[in-house]
C-alpha cells in the first residue's frame, strides 16, 4: 500500500514570505497527485493536481504554484504569501482506483 | 462540472441510534463515490466507497446505498458510538480521477 509524506506538519510565516511545501509518495508509481487546502472549519479545495512528471493542472487562480519534479515528489510553492492563504493543506494521490490523503501541513500566516 | 450537495450540514445523534448522511450530485458520468471521514486536527480518512455497478456496499457499522436514476447516494452508520464523531465528506468523480466533494457533515453522537 502506498504512503504519503509530507513537511513540514506546522509552519508559522509572515505575510510576504516564500513557501515551499513538499509531498512525496511511496509504494506506486505514476500516481495523480493532488494538492488541496482547507479553510478552518470548512470543505476540501482542490488547488492543483498532476498527472504525471511536470504536468499540472491548476484549479483556482491564485498565487499559489505547484510542481512535480519526479514522479513521486509534489511541491507547494508561493513567492508572496497571504493572509489568506492560513489552512490545512494537504497532498493527496489516486492509486488502485482510490484517493488517499497525506498527514497535512498546518500553515498560519501572520 | 459535478456537484455533490450534502445534507444535514450537522447531525446529532443518540449513542446506539442510527446516523444517515445523504449527497446528491449532478454529473450521470460520475462512476465511483467515496466517503472520508475527518477526525478533529486529522487528515480525512477513506471509510468506504461505492462504485455506479452496484446499489450498496456494507463494512461491519457502515454501508453506502447509491441510486444512479435519482443522482444520490447515502452513509448509513449503525450503533453509532462516540468514536463515530467527526466531520464527513461525500464525494464523486469528475474526470481526470478528481473528486469533487460535499461541503461535510458535523456528526455528533451523544454518549
Amino acid at each position: 500500500s502506498q504512503t504519503i509524506h509530507q513537511w513540514p506538519a506546522t509552519l508559522v510565516q509572515p505575510v510576504g514570505s516564500p513557501l515551499s511545501l513538499e509531498c512525496t509518495v511511496e509504494g506506486t508509481s505514476n500516481p495523480n497527485l493532488y494538492w488541496y487546502r482547507q479553510a478552518a472549519g470548512r470543505g476540501l479545495q482542490l488547488l492543483f493536481y498532476s498527472v504525471g512528471i511536470g504536468q499540472i493542472s491548476s484549479e483556482v487562480p491564485q498565487n499559489l504554484s505547484a510542481s512535480r519534479p519526479q514522479d513521486r515528489q509534489f511541491i507547494l510553492s508561493s513567492k508572496k504569501l497571504l493572509l489568506s492563504d492560513s489552512g490545512f493543506y494537504l497532498c493527496a494521490c489516486w492509486s488502485y482506483n482510490e484517493q488517499f490523503f497525506g498527514p497535512g501541513t498546518r500553515l498560519t500566516v501572520l | 462540472g459535478e456537484n455533490v450537495e450534502q445534507h444535514p450540514s450537522t447531525l446529532s445523534v443518540q449513542e446506539g441510534d442510527s446516523a444517515v448522511i445523504k449527497c446528491t450530485y449532478s454529473d450521470s458520468a460520475s462512476n465511483y463515490f467515496p466517503w472520508y471521514k475527518q477526525e478533529l486536527g486529522k487528515r480525512p480518512q477513506l471509510i468506504i466507497d461505492i462504485r455506479s455497478n452496484v446499489g450498496e456496499k456494507k463494512d461491519q457499522r457502515i454501508a453506502v446505498t447509491l441510486n444512479k436514476t435519482a443522482k444520490h447516494f447515502s452513509l448509513h452508520i449503525t450503533e453509532t458510538q462516540p468514536e463515530d464523531s467527526a466531520v464527513y465528506f461525500c464525494a464523486a468523480t469528475r474526470g481526470n480521477n478528481r473528486l469533487a466533494f460535499g461541503k461535510g457533515n458535523q456528526v455528533v453522537v451523544i454518549p
